[in-house]
């Protein structure tokens, strides 16, 4: 069976500075991957995806996440960060048809 | 933009009462997911629904939790008696994954944060 490990538990950064949060899974099959994003009291919303192809993948508001087959990693990056970024992340990994298996999710916290 | 509804969406209960949450997934939605996260944890799945039929139910504690999806379209989940661990957030969710489809995502309803007394 899958699992996903986010060691990063609670983050605290400040504005501007750069983010990246690791995720690691094991599976030794194909994969799809991804991160969602709950901002407080709002529901789980997709942030990125990785099914295929460029392994560097973009999505929205200005987060990108690069998937290292090699290292089982799928870590998600942001140049500079806001204080709109506060919220809970979570990366998952699905396989086949299968549903999603998250992590356990990393809290950050950007201060202004 | 289409959402996954869900109700109630808070809901206190005392220990062996029963519950149950609804979900309506988006239109067209062939797959329904019903999740469970606990504080501080990430969700988890209890039961996968391709149309009516449940496609994985393993991680589901079937000796008090039950689920349908009768016509393919919204979804019940019951518990019955609830206990006190079963205090948490049930989140549901739906893709366009079946049939020829597959590598749909996933969107998420708002939850029903449940807690048990």
């Amino acid at each position: 069976a899958q699992s996903v490990s986010q060691h990063n538990h609670h983050v605290i950064l400040s504005e501007a500075a750069s983010l990246e949060l690791g995720c690691n899974y094991s599976y030794g099959g194909t994969v799809n991957l991804f991160w969602y994003v709950q901002y407080p009291g709002q529901h789980l919303q997709l942030l990125l995806k990785y099914f295929s192809g460029d392994p560097l993948v973009k999505g929205i508001k200005g987060f990108e996440a690069e998937f290292i087959k090699s290292k089982f990693s799928f870590n998600l990056r942001k140049p500079s960060v806001q204080w709109s970024d506060t919220a809970e992340y979570f990366c998952a990994v699905k396989t086949g048809r299968r549903a999603l298996t998250f992590g356990s999710g990393t809290r950050l916290q950007v201060q202004p | 933009e289409a959402e996954v509804a869900q109700s109630p969406r808070y809901k206190i209960t005392e220990k062996s009462q029963a519950v149950a949450f609804w979900c309506d997934p988006i239109s067209g939605h062939a797959t329904l997911y019903w999740y469970r996260q606990i504080l501080g944890q990430g969700p988890e799945l209890l039961v996968q629904f391709q149309d009516e039929s449940v496609v994985d139910d393993s991680q589901l504690p079937k000796d008090r939790f039950s689920a349908e999806r009768l016509k393919g379209v919204d979804s019940t989940l019951k518990i019955q008696p609830a206990e006190l661990g079963d205090s948490a957030m049930y989140l549901c969710a739906s893709s366009l994954e079946g049939g020829q489809l597959y590598q749909e995502t996933q969107y998420f309803g708002p939850g029903t944060r449940l807690l048990v007394l």
